[in-house]
């Protein structure tokens, strides 16, 4: 299949700070994105669908001015988390859709390996 | 809004043995239904998926599932599991009528399955 990398696996901060992850692409053109959480034990929540070029769309109850989601081109979409807090901490994972029309794999979702955030 | 159940939590099982995992959905109309497995320390990976046709459907490593549509069930199956089978799986659901919203998954808690040698 195809190769979605998430950036950075893990990262520790500081409460109050700012942490971006990045999904990438690598080896195909995704034009949705999707970012979701993973509490432990629990099930993956969607937080927000992003299109590439356009806002994202966020899912209710998900602030979206704490969770910054950029998708500047096919092959990249970033989550930022603004002014982190340790409720924050959880594992955040991508998923890529490939475009639908040619490539390799047309309307295929691929995950990412996800990001565990860990606030201080 | 659509929801996905899973009811098992945590399985043992030693190698031989079969395995079903129990999926059940929510929603009002239909769906197309989706196993995917994490091994540890991998990412998720497709087990295999129902969009239509043939309610049973064979995916990779020899499991397969089976959508029973007055159940909305769709439980995952292998007659024999092997210790490299230990896995956490997750049975998702996404409406089949998409209205801009890509392949907007719903996802169960996920069962974490450890097969003993």
């Amino acid at each position: 299949g195809a190769v979605v990398s998430q950036h950075p696996s893990w990262v520790i901060c500081k409460s109050g700070t700012s942490v971006k992850i990045e999904c990438r692409s690598l080896d195909f053109q995704a034009t949705t994105m999707f970012w979701y959480r993973q509490f432990p034990k629990q099930s993956l929540m969607l937080m927000a669908t992003s299109n590439e070029g356009s806002k994202a769309t966020y899912e209710q109850g998900v602030e979206k001015d704490k969770f910054l989601i950029n998708h500047a081109s096919l092959t990249l979409s970033t989550l930022t988390v603004t002014s982190a807090h340790p409720e924050d901490s959880s594992f955040y994972i991508c998923s890529a859709r490939a475009e639908t029309s040619g490539g390799r794999f047309p309307g295929e979702l691929f995950f990412g390996e996800g990001s565990r955030l860990t606030v201080l | 809004a659509q929801s996905v159940s899973q009811h098992n939590h945590h399985v043992i099982l030693s190698e031989a043995a079969s395995l079903e995992l129990g999926c059940n959905y929510s929603y009002g109309g239909t769906v197309n239904l989706f196993w995917y497995v994490q091994y540890p320390g991998q990412h998720l990976q497709l087990l295999l998926k129902y969009f239509s046709g043939d309610p049973l459907v064979k995916g990779i490593k020899g499991f397969e599932a089976e959508f029973i549509k007055s159940k909305f069930s769709f439980n995952l199956r292998k007659p024999s599991v092997q210790w490299s089978d230990t896995a956490e799986y997750f049975c998702a659901v996404t409406p089949k009528i998409l209205t801009g919203g890509g392949n907007k998954l719903t996802f169960g808690t996920g069962t974490q399955l450890k097969v003993e040698l």
